[in-house]
């Protein structure tokens, strides 16, 4: 079975700052990962995910994740965020069966 | 990618009484769709997985008998918690398996269930 590890529960930024969201996953099998964000009482957005390929993923709205086999990461960057990037945001891991397995969340609060 | 679309958004009922909620792929026919729970503050949890034609396949600790699953299309599976009660509160996600290969899910905007 594999797990996700969302090292920061919350993470303040201001304005066009920069953000990092930290992921790490154990899995004994090749998987497939994601981040998802969701706004308040909706569902999930897809922002980038990595099947395979480069190692350097972007996404929708700035964001870009690397994904590092060795140190089994795959961490969420955007290098000057808006007062819209303020929510929940998931970093999840699936095999080839597709049932997803999320980490616990990263709330980002945005500040001007 | 393939637009979902749960219903209701919320729902408020009174303990003891059933509650089914209903997630449609508007545009994409889903072999295969996910049913999540989410309780405050905390990350998504896979309650099954429904299959069109076929009987769900519920994950460990899930009560099959509480939980009803029917994906009787490809377009629509429902879920129905009987019998609810107050620690059935929580919020219940949905998502569509998009295109083999892609590893992508759609998720439907979700059902804040309130059992009082």
């Amino acid at each position: 079975a594999q797990s996700v590890t969302q090292l920061d529960s919350q993470v303040p930024v201001f304005e066009e700052a920069p953000v990092e969201l930290r992921c790490n996953y154990s899995s004994s099998v090749s998987v497939y990962l994601f981040w998802y964000v969701q706004y308040p009482n909706q569902g999930l957005q897809l922002l980038l995910k990595y099947l395979s390929g480069s190692t350097l993923v972007k996404g929708i709205n700035g964001f870009e994740a690397e994904f590092n086999k060795s140190q089994t990461s795959f961490h969420l960057r955007k290098p000057s965020v808006h007062i819209s990037d303020t929510a929940e945001y998931f970093c999840a891991v699936t095999r080839n069966d597709y049932k997803l397995s999320f980490g616990a969340g990263t709330t980002v609060t945005v500040r001007a | 990618g393939a637009v979902v679309s749960q219903h209701p958004s919320w729902v408020i009922c009174k303990s003891g009484t059933s509650v089914k909620i209903e997630c449609r792929s508007l545009d994409f026919q889903a072999t295969t769709m996910f049913w999540y729970r989410q309780f405050p503050k905390q990350s998504l949890m896979l309650m099954a997985t429904s299959n069109e034609g076929s009987k769900a396949t519920y994950e460990q600790g899930v009560e099959k008998d509480k939980f009803l699953i029917n994906h009787a299309s490809l377009t629509l599976s429902t879920l129905t918690v009987t019998s609810a009660h107050p620690e059935d509160s929580s919020f219940y996600i949905c998502s569509v398996l998009g295109a083999r290969g892609s590893g992508e899910a759609f998720f439907g905007q979700g059902t804040r269930l309130t059992v009082v």
